[in-house]
């Protein structure tokens, strides 16, 4: 079965960084572009990045663009996404998620971790 | 793309039908047109791609429908465990979006 278990989140204060990761398992990682959602609570959904099945193409959202780095891992089956210069704003619970092929975009996200909680706060 | 969805919220009983909407600011193909749903808690789940294909274990209950900037979400007969949010999706053009949601509440 597609599992993906998510670690990393925290409370840090503004300006902090923070890494998030993502192991998988239950299918071939790297024939999957992967991707990073994010959610305030009580609130909609947010696409923050996206990462082609092969690291050769990584799209962001205008609001984390230039702070947040997403990468994977194939050997370790990981996705990561790197946060720095941490805002209030971002501030919520990341999901990362299967893309249903291989580039982050053109598939919907069909498998998504259990999500882990982001808190910035001075 | 912006979604815009509709209703906000939807309040209907089990058994009755219900029909959400999404609407893109501009026109893209229905192949990178999908639906999720999400209950308290949980993360969302892949219901509808490709605007029509349901998704793998989807009971055919649920349906899509649509083109161009109008699309449609359709739950024939509610089920006490459809209530929830329902959020569209388009996949075709960064930066993905999401559309703001409908909650689907037991009237």
């Amino acid at each position: 079965d597609v599992l993906l278990v998510q670690s990393g989140g925290g409370v840090v204060r503004p300006g902090e960084s923070l890494r998030l990761s993502c192991a998988a398992s239950g299918f071939i990682f790297d024939d999957y572009g992967m991707t990073w959602v994010r959610q305030v609570p009580g609130e909609g959904l947010e696409w923050v990045a996206g990462i082609n099945w092969n690291n050769s193409t990584a799209g962001y959202a205008d609001s984390v663009r230039g702070r947040f780095a997403i990468s994977r891992d194939i050997a370790k089956k990981a996705l990561y996404l790197q946060m720095n210069s941490l805002r209030a704003e971002d501030t919520a619970l990341y999901y990362c998620a299967r893309v249903g092929g291989r580039p982050f975009g053109d598939y919907p996200f069909d498998f998504w971790g259990q999500g882990t909680v982001v808190i910035v706060s001075s | 793309i912006v979604l815009t969805q509709s209703p906000g919220t939807l309040s209907l009983s089990p058994g009755e039908r219900a029909t959400l909407s999404c609407r893109a600011s501009q026109s893209f193909s229905s192949s990178y047109l999908g639906w999720y749903q999400q209950k308290p808690g949980q993360a969302p789940r892949l219901l509808i791609y490709g605007a029509s294909r349901r998704a793998t274990g989807i009971p055919d209950r649920f349906s899509g429908s649509g083109s161009g900037t109008d699309f449609t979400l359709t739950i024939s007969r509610l089920e006490p465990e459809d209530f929830a949010v329902y959020y569209c999706q388009q996949y075709g053009s960064s930066p993905l979006t999401f559309g703001p949601g409908t909650k689907l509440d037991i009237k």
